[in-house]
């Protein structure tokens, strides 16, 4: 079965960084590319960053650009999510997600979905 | 960026009616648009991608159309696990934006 596992979240001040993790399982995890959807308490989905199967290529909200770097390491399963910077808009849940079809090719959904880690930026 | 809206953002209903959801986007995004739903303090489900091609494990109660820049959700028979709020999101061009939610409750 595929899993889903993302842990590092917490609370941090404004300012500081925090990276999450996204551990795999049940599939050919660089067969496929990944992304990172947030949720701010009581409110919508937000795309926030994805990233191919081979990590060559990356893709970021503009609310993060600059700030959040996301990347892969096919050898550990593992997906990360790097954040600097961090203010109190990007209090959410942080959820990792599987594409829905291998190497990157259309269509594009998101299938698998991991239980979220809670990020509070706050004094 | 493509801007998704969804219609309505909220709705009663009871179970064992039909209820349809209507997504747009600013633009058209082909058949590029996939729907989720996501049950309180749980992560979101895919129901729906390419607009109209049901997920394996869901049910066939639930069905989705449109293309270009409008599309619907439809679902057949409402059961009582279905009350959840439902997001469109496209998936033409990142950032691959979602719908702000539909939240569906019992009447």
């Amino acid at each position: 079965d595929v899993q889903l596992l993302e842990s590092g979240g917490g609370l941090v001040q404004p300012g500081g960084s925090l990276r999450l993790s996204c551990a795999a399982s049940g599939f050919t995890f660089s067969g496929y590319a990944m992304i990172w959807v947030r949720q701010a308490p009581g409110k919508g989905l937000e795309w926030v960053s994805a990233i191919s199967g081979s990590g060559g290529s990356t893709y970021y909200a503009d609310s993060v650009k600059g700030r959040f770097t996301i990347s892969r390491d096919n050898s550990k399963n593992t997906l990360y999510l790097q954040m600097n910077s961090l203010r109190g808009e990007d209090t959410a849940v942080y959820y990792c997600a599987k594409y829905g079809a291998a190497a990157g090719t259309r269509p594009y959904y998101f299938d698998y979905w991991g239980q979220g880690t809670l990020v509070t930026v706050s004094s | 960026d493509i801007q998704m809206t969804q219609s309505p953002s909220s709705l009663s209903a009871s179970v064992g009616d039909r209820v349809t959801i209507t997504c747009r986007a600013s633009q058209s995004i082909s058949s590029n648009l996939n729907w989720y739903h996501q049950k309180p303090g749980k992560a979101p489900k895919i129901l729906i991608f390419a607009a109209s091609n049901l997920q394996s494990g869901v049910p066939s109660r639930f069905s989705g159309s449109g293309s270009g820049t409008d599309f619907t959700l439809t679902i057949s028979t409402l059961q009582p696990e279905d009350f959840a709020t439902y997001y469109c999101q496209q998936s033409y061009s990142t950032p691959f934006t979602f719908g702000p939610g539909t939240k569906l409750d019992i009447k």
